[in-house]
């Protein structure tokens, strides 16, 4: 089976940088997801692990550690427009359908 | 290019009745995917196509519910009987072939559905 656990609120300060973490326990592993979902509106892809270290892109980077079964979301510089919640997602089966945490609402003050 | 949409955005309904949810994936994407999202927490995972056929529908939660995608495109979600229950917002995914990676799935806006 699957297992994922994020926080399930955060608050940080427009221009700081914040760290969403997740834990995962997985039957097999095929990467690690993470999605950025406004409120009523879809999960858009933010990032894609499968190998060990730290990938960037622009403003977010994403971390992943195999052997810890650990995941983090960076999110730097950040802007009122960040708020928004995470969620961390794991692919599983031959469909790689996802598993998702309960996802981690990020709320950004001025 | 278009995304993934989904039809309608809100349905009201009354406990027992009968509601469909389509869902028209990205153009050439094979795998199309149901999940429900209830406020506040994650999407779970209902079912999984590959083309036409339904490759894994470990998700649905009862016999009530039922997906198809005849010509491998457009899918429709049904439910039967519905309860207060079902109320959430239904989202779909559509990927490209399954490389044995993780392919990135991109959603639709959902169906926010609402039993009374």
């Amino acid at each position: 089976g699957q297992n994922i656990d994020q926080p399930t609120e955060m608050t940080a300060t427009e221009g700081a940088i914040v760290q969403i973490n997740c834990t995962y326990q997985t039957s097999g592993f095929n990467g690690l997801f993470w999605y950025q979902q406004h409120a009523g509106e879809a999960p858009t892809f933010l990032s894609y692990n499968v190998l060990d270290g730290l990938e960037e892109k622009g403003r977010f980077s994403s971390f992943l550690s195999r052997s810890k079964g650990y995941s983090y979301l960076l999110l730097k510089e950040l802007q009122m427009k960040d708020s928004a919640s995470y969620l961390c997602a794991a692919p599983s089966g031959a469909g790689n359908m996802l598993t998702f945490g309960g996802g981690t609402r990020l709320m950004v003050k001025p | 290019g278009a995304g993934v949409s989904q039809t309608p955005s809100n349905k009201v309904t009354e406990k027992g009745k009968y509601v469909e949810l389509r869902c028209d994936p990205i153009s050439g994407h094979t795998a199309l995917y149901w999940y429900r999202q209830s406020l506040g927490q994650g999407p779970e995972f209902l079912i999984y196509f590959q083309g036409t056929g339904a490759a894994d529908d470990s998700g649905l939660p009862n016999d009530r519910f039922f997906a198809v995608r005849p010509e491998g495109s457009v899918s429709t979600l049904k439910i039967q009987r519905t309860e207060r229950g079902d109320s959430a917002v239904y989202l779909c995914a559509s990927s490209p072939p399954n490389r044995g990676r993780g392919e990135t799935q991109y959603f639709g806006p959902g169906t926010r559905l609402l039993v009374l």
